[in-house]
């Protein structure tokens, strides 16, 4: 079976400081993973997602980057941080498009909550 | 116009009821369809995928109606352990990676 692990679980940071927030998936190759970053009491909003080792979508311009070194290893990174980056930060896999079709179902690592003071 | 809505709740509903979240989206293009919940504080999980007219899990029942683009979630019997935040969500035709979810709708099941 398919297991996905995040760490940290709970992150405090400075403002200005940077951030390494790490997701790897077992189990499955090739999946499509993704970044999502949840405020209090919001929806999800999908940040990045990779369908391959070294590709990367951005789907939100902000001060967050991702990379994929490896095929199942995703990383969120910042080089300084702001307030506004406070959330919970999800890591989700999904079948990869030659094995996926339309019902793409998303699956869920336990997050990092983040705090920027 | 949101592309995906949801009540906004939060519904309180007695143990045993029966409760209906409801959930319509705008992109008449969309594919797939599906009901997350989200414990307090925890990821989302997968609930149920909404397969062609409608499924049916035990005490969920999904219903989708594409010419009005509206998805529908049924408990019976609600238990306690329902309670939860439900999640639609919607996956747009000609991706298989952009999910788009709605704000979710809380529910808590009262002894």
């Amino acid at each position: 079976s398919q297991t996905i692990h995040q760490w940290p679980a709970t992150l405090v940071q400075p403002v200005g400081s940077p951030l390494s927030l790490e997701c790897t998936v077992e189990g499955t190759s090739n999946p499509n993973l993704y970044w999502y970053r949840q405020a209090a009491g919001r929806g999800l909003q999908l940040l990045f997602y990779s369908v391959g080792i070294g590709q990367i979508s951005s789907e939100v311009p902000q001060n967050l980057s991702a990379s994929r070194p490896q095929d199942r290893q995703f990383i969120l990174s910042s080089k300084k941080l702001l307030l506004s980056d406070s959330g919970f930060y999800l890591c989700a896999w999904s079948r990869g498009t030659r094995t996926g079709g339309y019902y793409n179902e998303q699956f869920f690592g336990p997050g990092t909550r983040l705090t920027v003071l | 116009r949101k592309e995906v809505e949801q009540d906004p709740g939060p519904f309180n509903v007695p143990e045993g009821a029966t409760v209906a979240f409801n959930c319509t989206y705008s992109n008449s293009a969309s594919q797939s369809f599906f009901w997350y919940r989200q414990d307090c504080r925890k990821e989302p999980k997968l609930l149920m995928s909404v397969y062609s007219s409608g499924n049916e899990d035990g005490r969920f029942t999904a219903q989708l109606n594409r010419a009005s683009q509206y998805i529908s979630l049924l408990i019976r019997d609600s238990k306690l352990s329902d309670s939860a935040t439900y999640l639609c969500v919607v996956n747009i035709k000609g991706s298989n990676y952009q999910l788009i979810w709605g704000a979710g709708t809380k529910l808590i099941i009262k002894p």
